[in-house]
Protein backbone atom coordinates (compact mmCIF):
# COMPACT_ATOMS: atom_id res chain seq x y z
CA UNK A 1 0.00 0.00 0.00
CA UNK A 2 1.40 3.42 -0.73
CA UNK A 3 2.75 5.78 2.18
CA UNK A 4 3.06 9.35 2.36
CA UNK A 5 4.52 10.51 5.41
CA UNK A 6 4.58 14.38 6.15
CA UNK A 7 6.73 16.06 9.33
CA UNK A 8 8.34 19.32 9.18
CA UNK A 9 5.28 21.33 10.89
CA UNK A 10 5.96 23.53 14.14
CA UNK A 11 5.32 26.72 15.70
CA UNK A 12 6.87 29.72 13.70
CA UNK A 13 6.82 33.53 14.16
CA UNK A 14 5.26 35.93 11.21
CA UNK A 15 7.74 36.69 8.94
CA UNK A 16 9.36 33.36 9.01
CA UNK A 17 10.15 30.46 7.15
CA UNK A 18 9.84 26.58 7.36
CA UNK A 19 10.48 23.53 5.10
CA UNK A 20 7.75 20.84 4.86
CA UNK A 21 8.67 16.95 3.54
CA UNK A 22 6.80 14.02 2.45
CA UNK A 23 8.74 10.82 2.55
CA UNK A 24 6.73 8.68 0.06
CA UNK A 25 6.99 4.94 -0.59
CA UNK A 26 5.47 1.50 -2.47
CA UNK A 27 5.17 3.75 -5.67
CA UNK A 28 7.36 4.80 -8.16
CA UNK A 29 7.32 8.17 -6.98
CA UNK A 30 9.32 9.61 -10.20
CA UNK A 31 6.13 8.63 -12.06
CA UNK A 32 3.30 10.54 -10.07
CA UNK A 33 3.12 14.55 -9.78
CA UNK A 34 3.03 15.24 -6.07
CA UNK A 35 0.89 17.94 -4.07
CA UNK A 36 0.35 19.61 -0.95
CA UNK A 37 -2.96 20.79 0.54
CA UNK A 38 -4.34 22.69 3.33
CA UNK A 39 -6.59 22.96 5.62
CA UNK A 40 -6.98 26.02 8.37
CA UNK A 41 -8.39 24.90 11.86
CA UNK A 42 -12.54 24.54 11.13
CA UNK A 43 -11.72 25.40 7.70
CA UNK A 44 -12.39 23.60 4.32
CA UNK A 45 -9.85 22.15 2.25
CA UNK A 46 -7.39 24.51 -0.17
CA UNK A 47 -4.95 23.51 -2.93
CA UNK A 48 -1.16 24.87 -2.04
CA UNK A 49 0.64 23.51 -5.03
CA UNK A 50 1.60 20.98 -7.25
CA UNK A 51 4.67 19.37 -9.20
CA UNK A 52 5.06 17.13 -11.93
CA UNK A 53 6.66 13.91 -11.71
CA UNK A 54 10.30 15.03 -13.35
CA UNK A 55 9.92 18.14 -11.69
CA UNK A 56 10.23 20.25 -14.19
CA UNK A 57 6.60 21.52 -14.24
CA UNK A 58 5.37 23.49 -10.81
CA UNK A 59 2.25 25.30 -10.02
CA UNK A 60 0.62 27.22 -7.17
CA UNK A 61 -2.33 28.70 -5.36
CA UNK A 62 -1.99 32.67 -6.03
CA UNK A 63 -2.43 32.41 -1.81
CA UNK A 64 1.37 31.36 -1.70
CA UNK A 65 3.02 32.38 -5.43
CA UNK A 66 6.25 33.84 -4.62
CA UNK A 67 6.69 33.04 -1.20
CA UNK A 68 6.20 29.17 -1.21
CA UNK A 69 8.30 26.97 -3.13
CA UNK A 70 7.16 23.19 -4.10
CA UNK A 71 9.87 20.84 -4.84
CA UNK A 72 10.93 17.03 -4.96
CA UNK A 73 13.87 14.58 -4.56
CA UNK A 74 13.26 11.78 -6.98
CA UNK A 75 16.47 9.81 -5.60
CA UNK A 76 15.30 9.98 -2.16
CA UNK A 77 11.52 9.49 -2.67
CA UNK A 78 10.83 13.03 -1.00
CA UNK A 79 8.38 16.02 -1.59
CA UNK A 80 9.11 19.41 0.11
CA UNK A 81 7.69 22.42 0.58
CA UNK A 82 9.92 25.53 1.35
CA UNK A 83 7.33 28.28 2.87
CA UNK A 84 8.95 32.02 3.56
CA UNK A 85 7.17 35.51 4.61
CA UNK A 86 4.97 33.06 6.18
CA UNK A 87 1.40 35.23 7.52
CA UNK A 88 -0.76 34.27 10.27
CA UNK A 89 -3.63 32.67 7.70
CA UNK A 90 -0.68 30.44 6.73
CA UNK A 91 -1.48 28.50 10.04
CA UNK A 92 -3.23 25.08 9.04
CA UNK A 93 -2.17 21.57 8.72
CA UNK A 94 -0.68 20.41 5.48
CA UNK A 95 -1.13 17.16 3.74
CA UNK A 96 0.83 16.11 0.35
CA UNK A 97 -1.27 14.21 -1.70
CA UNK A 98 -0.13 11.95 -4.93
CA UNK A 99 -1.47 12.74 -8.38
CA UNK A 100 -2.83 9.53 -10.23
CA UNK A 101 -0.73 11.45 -13.45
CA UNK A 102 2.80 12.96 -13.74
CA UNK A 103 1.87 16.03 -15.29
CA UNK A 104 0.31 17.48 -12.16
CA UNK A 105 -2.49 18.76 -14.00
CA UNK A 106 -6.29 18.32 -13.93
CA UNK A 107 -5.66 14.54 -11.96
CA UNK A 108 -6.80 13.56 -8.48
CA UNK A 109 -5.40 12.51 -5.43
CA UNK A 110 -6.01 8.98 -4.69
CA UNK A 111 -3.25 8.93 -1.63
CA UNK A 112 -3.14 11.56 1.00
CA UNK A 113 -0.50 11.62 4.06
CA UNK A 114 -1.33 12.18 7.38
CA UNK A 115 -0.65 15.93 7.59
CA UNK A 116 1.55 18.40 9.73
CA UNK A 117 0.22 21.09 11.31
CA UNK A 118 1.45 24.42 10.53
CA UNK A 119 1.33 27.64 13.38
CA UNK A 120 1.72 30.73 12.25
CA UNK A 121 1.85 33.18 15.27
CA UNK A 122 4.01 35.70 17.66
CA UNK B 1 -11.66 31.99 -1.25
CA UNK B 2 -13.05 28.46 -2.41
CA UNK B 3 -13.86 28.84 -6.22
CA UNK B 4 -16.85 25.70 -6.37
CA UNK B 5 -19.86 26.33 -4.49
CA UNK B 6 -21.22 23.91 -2.29
CA UNK B 7 -24.18 23.82 0.62
CA UNK B 8 -22.56 24.01 4.13
CA UNK B 9 -24.45 21.03 5.53
CA UNK B 10 -26.90 17.99 4.52
CA UNK B 11 -28.76 15.39 6.65
CA UNK B 12 -30.88 12.49 6.29
CA UNK B 13 -32.15 9.39 8.50
CA UNK B 14 -30.19 5.51 7.66
CA UNK B 15 -31.43 4.48 4.56
CA UNK B 16 -32.37 7.71 2.92
CA UNK B 17 -31.02 9.36 0.04
CA UNK B 18 -28.73 12.47 0.65
CA UNK B 19 -27.53 14.51 -2.92
CA UNK B 20 -24.60 17.26 -2.71
CA UNK B 21 -24.11 19.67 -5.15
CA UNK B 22 -21.21 21.32 -6.39
CA UNK B 23 -21.49 24.48 -8.53
CA UNK B 24 -18.76 26.08 -10.57
CA UNK B 25 -18.04 27.84 -13.87
CA UNK B 26 -16.82 27.16 -17.34
CA UNK B 27 -13.26 27.44 -16.45
CA UNK B 28 -13.60 24.53 -14.48
CA UNK B 29 -16.01 22.13 -13.98
CA UNK B 30 -16.98 23.24 -17.68
CA UNK B 31 -14.25 21.92 -18.88
CA UNK B 32 -12.52 19.45 -17.02
CA UNK B 33 -13.32 16.53 -14.33
CA UNK B 34 -14.95 16.43 -11.21
CA UNK B 35 -13.67 14.38 -7.99
CA UNK B 36 -14.85 13.79 -4.72
CA UNK B 37 -13.29 13.48 -1.21
CA UNK B 38 -14.49 12.34 1.66
CA UNK B 39 -13.16 13.34 5.16
CA UNK B 40 -14.16 11.78 8.65
CA UNK B 41 -14.08 13.48 11.67
CA UNK B 42 -9.90 14.05 12.37
CA UNK B 43 -8.44 12.13 9.61
CA UNK B 44 -6.77 13.31 6.53
CA UNK B 45 -9.51 13.43 3.18
CA UNK B 46 -10.20 10.21 1.26
CA UNK B 47 -10.34 9.75 -2.75
CA UNK B 48 -14.66 9.14 -3.00
CA UNK B 49 -15.66 9.42 -6.86
CA UNK B 50 -13.35 10.70 -9.47
CA UNK B 51 -13.75 11.52 -13.28
CA UNK B 52 -17.42 12.85 -12.62
CA UNK B 53 -18.71 8.86 -11.40
CA UNK B 54 -15.94 6.29 -11.24
CA UNK B 55 -15.43 4.88 -7.95
CA UNK B 56 -12.15 3.55 -6.57
CA UNK B 57 -11.82 0.15 -5.41
CA UNK B 58 -13.17 0.04 -2.13
CA UNK B 59 -15.82 2.51 -2.14
CA UNK B 60 -19.82 1.01 -1.74
CA UNK B 61 -21.96 1.86 -4.56
CA UNK B 62 -23.90 3.56 -2.82
CA UNK B 63 -22.11 6.94 -3.46
CA UNK B 64 -22.52 8.16 -6.94
CA UNK B 65 -21.31 11.09 -9.12
CA UNK B 66 -22.68 13.09 -11.47
CA UNK B 67 -22.05 16.16 -14.14
CA UNK B 68 -23.79 18.52 -16.20
CA UNK B 69 -22.53 21.75 -17.51
CA UNK B 70 -20.81 23.38 -14.65
CA UNK B 71 -22.44 21.33 -11.79
CA UNK B 72 -21.45 18.18 -10.29
CA UNK B 73 -23.96 15.69 -7.95
CA UNK B 74 -22.84 13.58 -5.22
CA UNK B 75 -25.34 11.28 -4.15
CA UNK B 76 -25.58 8.89 -1.05
CA UNK B 77 -28.03 5.97 -1.19
CA UNK B 78 -28.73 3.96 1.52
CA UNK B 79 -27.37 6.12 4.21
CA UNK B 80 -25.85 4.95 7.16
CA UNK B 81 -24.08 6.28 10.02
CA UNK B 82 -20.42 5.91 8.93
CA UNK B 83 -21.33 8.42 6.44
CA UNK B 84 -21.00 10.97 8.64
CA UNK B 85 -17.94 13.50 7.20
CA UNK B 86 -17.46 16.50 5.34
CA UNK B 87 -17.43 15.93 1.55
CA UNK B 88 -15.60 17.75 -0.99
CA UNK B 89 -15.80 18.62 -4.64
CA UNK B 90 -12.94 19.24 -6.67
CA UNK B 91 -11.68 20.41 -10.49
CA UNK B 92 -8.56 21.81 -12.50
CA UNK B 93 -9.00 25.18 -13.01
CA UNK B 94 -8.25 26.20 -16.77
CA UNK B 95 -7.89 30.00 -15.70
CA UNK B 96 -6.09 29.90 -12.15
CA UNK B 97 -3.96 26.72 -13.66
CA UNK B 98 -4.53 24.88 -10.66
CA UNK B 99 -7.05 22.64 -8.79
CA UNK B 100 -9.65 24.38 -6.92
CA UNK B 101 -11.78 22.99 -3.85
CA UNK B 102 -15.46 23.16 -2.87
CA UNK B 103 -16.31 25.14 0.03
CA UNK B 104 -17.33 21.33 1.81
CA UNK B 105 -20.54 19.93 3.11
CA UNK B 106 -21.13 18.40 6.58
CA UNK B 107 -23.10 15.58 5.78
CA UNK B 108 -25.26 14.38 9.64
CA UNK B 109 -27.03 11.03 10.20
CA UNK B 110 -29.78 11.92 12.31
Amino acid sequence: EVQLLDSGGGLVQPGGSLRLSCAASRFTFSSYAMNWVRQAPGKGLEWVSAISGGGGSTYYADSVKGRFTISRDNSKNMLYLQMSSLRVEDTAIYYCAKDVGVLGVAGHFDYWGQGTLVTVSS
Amino acid sequence: QSVLTQPPSASGTPGQRVTISCSGSSSNIGRNTVNWYQQLPGTAPKLLIYSNNQRPSGVPDRFSGSKSGTSASLAISGLQSEDEADYYCAAWDDTLNGHVFGTGTKVTVL
